[in-house]
């Protein structure tokens, strides 16, 4: 089936820095998703990419959908201890050999953020 | 609430016994999601509901688990005869419809441990 390899597996950074991460897919997605999972809760979401070479802001986030469709990555800028968490990225296809996807998330393995004040 | 809620929070139980997972989805949404999340990897989906039918089983682990829906509302996932390896934190999540235009809003999971 299709896979997500997320990057890095974990940050530690000190408050007011920006931090990158990124997602690579072995297939083709046609929309990438960034969640965000404080502990004890169920995952968030923060942006939805629907198009090849989207770049979406929300906020100090910003991420961008691959050209190829295969990889995405999302950007906090100026990071504050609220911004600790664990960060997923998922993909989604509009179509499935059924017919019109069902919204089925494949997610990546996580990035857990720490931020030090 | 207006938020996706499971029940229990927690469940501790010894190998070889059954458990029942709850998940009562936003009022008025008409799919239902069940994903696994083992520790340190990212969600794995098991199954959806389009309300109380369930097209698509193909991520359940084993014939041990099942799923039900009824009343297009409350869905339960049920684990036969447990194993270790099926320690993990079940989440549910729920959408207007099953479609991937629909944003899924998560619960906050219920954390399985198998002794």
């Amino acid at each position: 089936g299709q896979q997500l390899n997320q990057s890095p597996q974990s940050m530690f950074i000190q408050e007011g820095e920006d931090v990158s991460m990124n997602c690579t897919s072995s297939s083709i997605f046609n929309t990438w998703l960034w969640y965000k999972q404080d502990p004890g809760e169920g995952p968030v979401l923060l942006i939805a990419l629907y198009k090849a070479g989207e770049l979406t802001s929300n906020g100090r986030l910003t991420a961008q959908f691959g050209i190829t469709r295969k990889d995405s990555f999302l950007n906090i800028s100026a990071s504050i201890p609220s911004d600790v968490g664990i960060y997923f990225c998922a993909g989604q296809l509009l179509r499935d050999a059924g017919g019109t996807s069902y919204g089925k998330l494949t997610f990546g393995q996580g990035t857990i953020l720490t931020v030090h004040p | 609430g207006a938020g996706v809620s499971q029940s229990p929070s927690n469940k501790v139980t010894e190998k070889g016994k059954d458990v029942e997972l709850r998940c009562d989805p936003i009022s008025g949404h008409t799919a239902l999601y069940w994903y696994r999340q083992s520790l340190g990897q990212g969600l794995e989906f098991l199954i959806y509901f389009q309300g109380n039918s369930a097209p698509d089983k193909s991520g359940l682990p084993s014939d041990r688990f099942s799923a039900e829906r009824t009343g297009g509302s409350v869905s339960t996932l049920t684990i036969q005869r447990t194993q270790q390896e099926d320690s993990a934190v079940y989440l549910c999540a729920s959408s207007v419809r099953a479609s991937p235009w629909n944003e899924q809003f998560f619960g906050p999971g219920t954390r399985l441990t198998v002794l």
